[in-house]
């Protein structure tokens, strides 16, 4: 079965620091992965998705990602915070076995000016 | 385009009561997923709907259920509300089936049964 854990509930960084949001997952075929983010009282947005095509993806607003079998992990990273970057992440898994996408608990991101 | 509609916004029932929730999906898009979130469990797969057929069900009772219409619009209805059915229900669509989709997710309905 598929499993998706979330190192950290509440994370926060200084305004202008790395945000670093660590995901890992179990999958026993090749994994397809996805960060979401989630603004106050709106639905899910996709940052960005892993495919199986190049490891280090990018996304929107400055994110990305790299997927490391090795390590199954599939860790979200931004250079620069900035304080619209405060929301709740969510890293999801699926596969071409199992297409019911499993998603993580959720990481709160908060910016500190 | 529009994005994905779910109506209404907010919703409060007692226990015992049914409940119907509905989905649009962006135009053209023929996959709608419902998701049920809680602070305690996070996010849930309930089911997903493709082309009026429902295509995959997560681990959740039978009280629950939906279905698609021919415009791919969806609803979903709980029977016999229980108070942790209290919850943000997310619909989401996306062009067609399959894992690599994106999926699109609408604003949700929250949901308090009292």
């Amino acid at each position: 079965a598929q499993s998706v854990t979330q190192l950290g509930s509440h994370v926060s960084v200084s305004e202008g620091a790395l945000v670093l949001l660590r995901c890992n997952y179990s999958s026993s075929v090749p994994p397809y992965l996805f960060w979401y983010v989630q603004y106050p009282n709106q639905g899910l947005q996709l940052l960005l998705k892993y495919t199986s095509a190049a490891t280090l993806v990018k996304g929107i607003n400055g994110f990305e990602a790299e997927f490391k079998k090795s390590e199954t992990s599939f860790h979200l990273t931004k250079p620069s915070a900035h304080m619209s970057d405060a929301a709740e992440y969510f890293c999801a898994v699926t596969s071409n076995r199992d297409d019911k996408i499993i998603f993580g608990k959720g990481t709160r991101l908060h910016i500190l000016p | 385009k529009a994005g994905v509609t779910q109506t209404p916004r907010y919703l409060i029932k007692t226990r015992g009561q049914q409940v119907t929730l509905s989905c649009s999906p962006i135009s053209g898009h023929r996959s709608v997923s419902w998701y049920q979130q809680t602070p305690g469990q996070g996010l849930q797969f309930l089911f997903e709907y493709f082309s009026e057929t429902q295509r995959n069900k997560g681990n959740f009772p039978g009280r629950f259920s939906g279905r698609q219409f021919s415009n791919s619009r969806s609803e979903m209805n709980v029977s016999t509300l229980e108070l942790g059915d209290s919850a943000l229900y997310l619909c989401a669509s996306s062009p067609d089936r399959g894992v690599q989709e994106t999926q699109y997710f609408g604003p949700g309905t929250r949901l308090l049964v009292l």
